[in-house]
């Protein structure tokens, strides 16, 4: 059964180092997500992205990340400049369609970033 | 500001034993409401999607339904491998699709 892979599992870094964090999503989706999860929090939403563009973003996608699909399976969340508050879970998602199939999305097994 | 709000927080059962899990949210306008499975350690798993008042999707021994205000996601006899988190999240009307997600259900089966 095809799966949104990520890595690494878990990431720590310095604060204020930059973190690329990787996702390959289904093959023949179009549409993926990048979401985090701090511990014991909701999950949120941070960005979408479709035909080699942001969708959307909420809020707490700002100046410090970016994401891009370098070539035709990968897609990435950079984090520029590191802050204790980015530890979180990172989970990456893809969907076949957007719009009402938003929400039929496949996630990845995350990556634990830490930041100290 | 939407709101999306899950209970119980963590619900414990004996296998076999019934219940229902609740989500209520305050949206201007529901575009589609969304419940998704959470193993520890590992991403969302997608279940079921609603999109109108009496709705209602079943999997195996889930079923979810929607009114106006609030959605339950039944379990039927559960079983030890049922046990995760449970999460819903409500998409609303309007330009954007960002989700928003309840803090989720932590259920546990007892064998």
């Amino acid at each position: 059964e095809p799966e949104v892979t990520q890595t690494p599992s878990h990431q720590v870094t310095q604060m204020g180092q930059e973190v690329i964090l990787r996702c390959v999503p289904i093959s023949n989706h179009l549409y993926f997500y990048w979401y985090r999860q701090i511990l014991g929090q909701k999950v949120e939403f941070l960005v979408s992205f479709y035909n080699n563009e942001i969708s959307e973003k909420s809020e707490i996608f700002d100046d410090q990340f970016s994401v891009e699909r370098p070539d035709g399976s990968n897609f990435t969340l950079k984090i520029r400049s590191t802050k204790l508050e980015d530890s979180a879970m990172y989970f990456c998602a893809s969907s076949e369609r957007g719009g009402r199939g938003f929400n039929e999305q496949f996630f990845g097994p995350g990556t634990r970033l830490t930041v100290l | 500001e939407d709101q999306v709000t899950q209970s119980p927080e963590a619900l414990r059962l004996q296998e076999g034993e019934s219940s229902s899990l609740n989500c209520s949210y305050t949206v201007s306008g529901l575009r589609g409401l969304f419940w998704y499975r959470q193993d520890p350690g590992k991403g969302p798993e997608f279940l079921f999607t609603l999109y109108s008042a009496g709705e209602e999707k079943e999997k195996e021994r889930l079923k979810a339904t929607l009114t106006k205000k609030e959605s339950f996601l039944h379990i039927t006899a559960p079983k030890p491998e049922d046990s995760a988190t449970y999460l819903c999240a409500v998409q609303a009307s309007g330009g954007s699709y960002i989700p928003t997600f309840g803090r989720g259900t932590s259920l546990i089966v007892h064998p």
